[in-house]
């Protein structure tokens, strides 16, 4: 079956630390694959993509993923977090030829001062 | 001005009522689609349609229905509201299977 995991559902870090937020997914086609932002009272924002090419991504606020086909992930990174990066952050995979996209549970984000 | 827009923002209903909940794109997109949103359930489909002339249901249609009045609007209805129905209700858009544009949420309560 088709999903996408993300295991992780709190996170808390402090401000400066680096970030990493996993997802796993199972598709059985080739994976387009996001990670998009929802900060409170927001809509989503997509922070990057992954369709082909390259595995390491560059996004929006100085975030990356790294498409690992081996391991089936698309984990998010970031350097130094900083306090207005504190949100909720969905992964989301869709393929070519359908009309679904399958999003993760999301992982909200808290940083401390 | 933003490019998907829903309308409203907050309702609270009371069961039984029937409800619309309104998206509009500027985007020029053909593909739009409702979501809703609950607690640690992530985003569930509720419908898509590709034009104005197909439209689907999701994997949570049941107690909702869509009408796509034109290419740029795109509107959910509840027709006989529940308490169950109480989330946070998402439009979005999209050209293909790219990149998803989000409106900024309808936080419907049923009581």
């Amino acid at each position: 079956a088709q999903s996408v995991t993300q295991p992780d559902i709190h996170i808390t870090v402090s401000e400066g630390a680096s970030l990493e937020l996993r997802c796993n997914y199972s598709y059985g086609a080739t994976p387009y694959l996001f990670w998009y932002v929802q900060s409170p009272g927001q809509g989503l924002q997509l922070l990057l993509k992954y369709f082909s090419g390259d595995t390491l991504v560059q996004g929006i606020k100085g975030f990356e993923a790294e498409f690992k086909r081996s391991q089936s992930s698309f984990n998010l990174r970031k350097p130094s977090v900083h306090w207005s990066d504190a949100a909720e952050y969905f992964c989301a995979v869709g393929a070519q030829g359908t009309y679904k996209y399958i999003f993760g549970t999301g992982t909200r984000l808290k940083v401390l001062a | 001005d933003a490019d998907v827009t829903q309308t409203p923002r907050n309702r609270i209903t009371k069961t039984g009522k029937r409800i619309m909940l309104e998206c509009s794109q500027t985007k020029g997109h053909d593909r739009m689609y409702w979501y809703r949103q609950d607690p640690g359930l992530g985003l569930r489909l509720i419908y898509y349609s590709f034009d104005v002339k197909d439209i689907n249901k999701g994997e949570i249609s049941d107690g909702y229905s869509v009408s796509r009045q034109a290419q740029a609007k795109f509107s959910l209805s509840l027709e006989s509201a529940i308490p169950n129905q109480t989330a946070l209700y998402f439009c979005a858009t999209s050209e293909g299977v790219g990149e998803q544009y989000f409106g900024p949420g309808t936080r419907l309560t049923v009581t």
